[in-house]
């Protein structure tokens, strides 16, 4: 099985950008889908991106993703630093198995 | 479409427990719940899937054999047991439904959560 690694917190300041990565230990990530979720405080988590780089109907275009072979890791970028995205953020694909493999998240603060 | 979970327990080592999810807005039967555990400060945690047509599991190799998993499509919901609560056990359970019929996709939407808390 792989482990997906992210930072365990982030901070930036309103207006600003900033990038939270998701990196797979194991197995190259363009081989299962790359899914983000939002878990505010007191919150049940939201999808912001999945299918790697696919944004749901609702969620601003603030919100953004990728994926790197070469780094074999994802990416999620928020642009415009809004309070409200003060959040978890979390990093979810699959295994060889379906079975659903998330990141340890990370703590977004927008000061 | 929307997950509705059973609500908070208390419960003592070594009792049992069930809660439930129930869906509505759309054919239960059609897609998998999956369950996840958030302990207060920590991430989530996959312990695993069931296909609700045919009542079948898959389960975390972390969680098989301590919870079970099960569903009643005449009622749209889906359940989540524990034989003997420890006190690790006390966390915050959800269910999410994948949107994938094939058991994959994204999870959309989750329920509301239940904190369960285990405590002598």
């Amino acid at each position: 099985n792989f482990v997906l690694t992210q930072p365990h917190s982030v901070s930036e300041s309103p207006g600003k950008t900033v990038t939270i990565s998701c990196t797979r230990s194991s197995g190259s990530i363009a081989l299962n889908y790359v899914q983000w979720y939002q878990q505010r405080p007191g919150s049940s988590p939201t999808i912001v991106i999945y299918d790697d780089d696919q944004r749901p109907s609702g969620v601003p275009d603030r919100f953004s993703a990728s994926v790197d072979p070469s780094s074999n890791s994802a990416s999620l970028t928020i642009s415009g630093l809004q309070t409200e995205d003060e959040a978890d953020y979390y990093c979810q694909s699959y295994d060889s198995s379906s079975f659903v493999v998330f990141g340890g998240g990370t703590q977004l603060s927008v000061l | 479409v929307q997950l509705v979970q059973s609500g908070a327990e208390v419960k003592k080592p070594g009792e049992s427990l069930r809660i439930s999810c129930q869906g509505s807005g759309y054919n239960f039967a059609n897609y998998w719940i999956t369950w996840v555990r958030h302990v207060p400060g920590k991430g989530l945690e996959w312990m695993g899937k069931m296909d609700p047509s045919a009542s079948y599991p898959s389960y975390s190799p972390s969680f098989e054999g301590h919870v079970t998993m099960s569903a009643d499509t005449a009622t749209s919901t889906a359940y989540l047991q524990w034989s003997s609560l420890k006190a690790s056990d006390t966390a915050r359970y959800y269910c999410a439904r994948h949107t994938d019929r094939s058991s994959t996709g994204w999870l959309d939407p989750w329920g509301q959560g239940t904190l369960v808390t285990v405590s002598s």
